[in-house]
């Protein structure tokens, strides 16, 4: 089975540039998690998407980051304009999803560094 | 708010050494509580998922337990290899499908 694919693994921008991350899940998979992972610290969720809705993004920077999920497979996050403290890893997951125990299964990264 | 607290940040150990990594959380409602595995500049690889239900789960020489009236569990490491060097993350869910994580104990096996 393919796992959670992501791209592009390594981008560098500039302060208040623009970028965008793609993320495919594992086939199936109803439910598709964007995290922050700064050095050092563990991953925060930023979005989750049950098929192409919107389940909670309390933790998201709506005034720069957007994400959407179209047809509910295939997911982008986007920043703009992005600020240096968005340098950090950004993790997209996926699980079956809906009521149960479901484990996540995680891409390898985005790693986005703002100079 | 759930917060999860991992001790300690670092742990050193000789090849072959038992070993237990620890991880609290504040809000004993915990619906799942996943260990996970980061190697430098990877993504994080599922371990083990304790369910609900269950109280313990087992993969080779990994065991993990769950007690929820502590807030506590411990991810179990037998006779350590210098390949299990690596970021140990543990992750509560709260029945949202939503994980929150501590932020790591960084192991290091040495030969």
């Amino acid at each position: 089975e393919a796992g959670v694919a992501q791209s592009p693994r390594y981008k560098i921008i500039e302060k208040r540039q623009s970028v965008a991350f793609w993320c495919n899940p594992i086939s199936g998979h109803a439910t598709l998690y964007w995290y922050q992972q700064i050095l050092g610290q563990g991953p925060k969720l930023l979005i989750q998407f049950q098929n192409n809705g919107v389940v909670d993004d309390s933790q998201l920077p709506k005034d720069r980051f957007s994400a959407e999920r179209l047809k509910g497979v295939d997911s982008t996050l986007k920043i703009q304009p992005a600020k240096l403290e968005d340098s950090a890893v950004y993790l997209c997951a996926s699980s079956l999803g809906g009521q149960g125990d479901y484990e996540q299964y995680f891409g390898p990264g985005t790693r986005l560094t703002v100079t | 708010k759930q917060e999860v607290t991992q001790i300690p940040a670092a742990l050193s150990v000789p090849e072959g050494e038992n070993l237990v990594l620890n991880c609290s959380f504040t809000d004993s409602a915990i619906y799942n509580l996943q260990w996970f595995r980061q190697d430098p500049g990877k993504g994080l690889t599922s371990l083990l998922l304790i369910q609900s239900s269950q109280r313990e789960q087992t993969s080779g020489r990994l065991n993990a337990s769950l007690d929820k009236s502590s807030g506590r569990s411990t991810l179990y490491i037998a006779a350590s290899q210098p390949g299990d060097s690596a970021t140990y993350l543990c992750a509560g869910e709260g029945g949202s499908e939503k994980l929150v994580f501590g932020k790591g104990t960084k192991l290091t096996v040495n030969p």
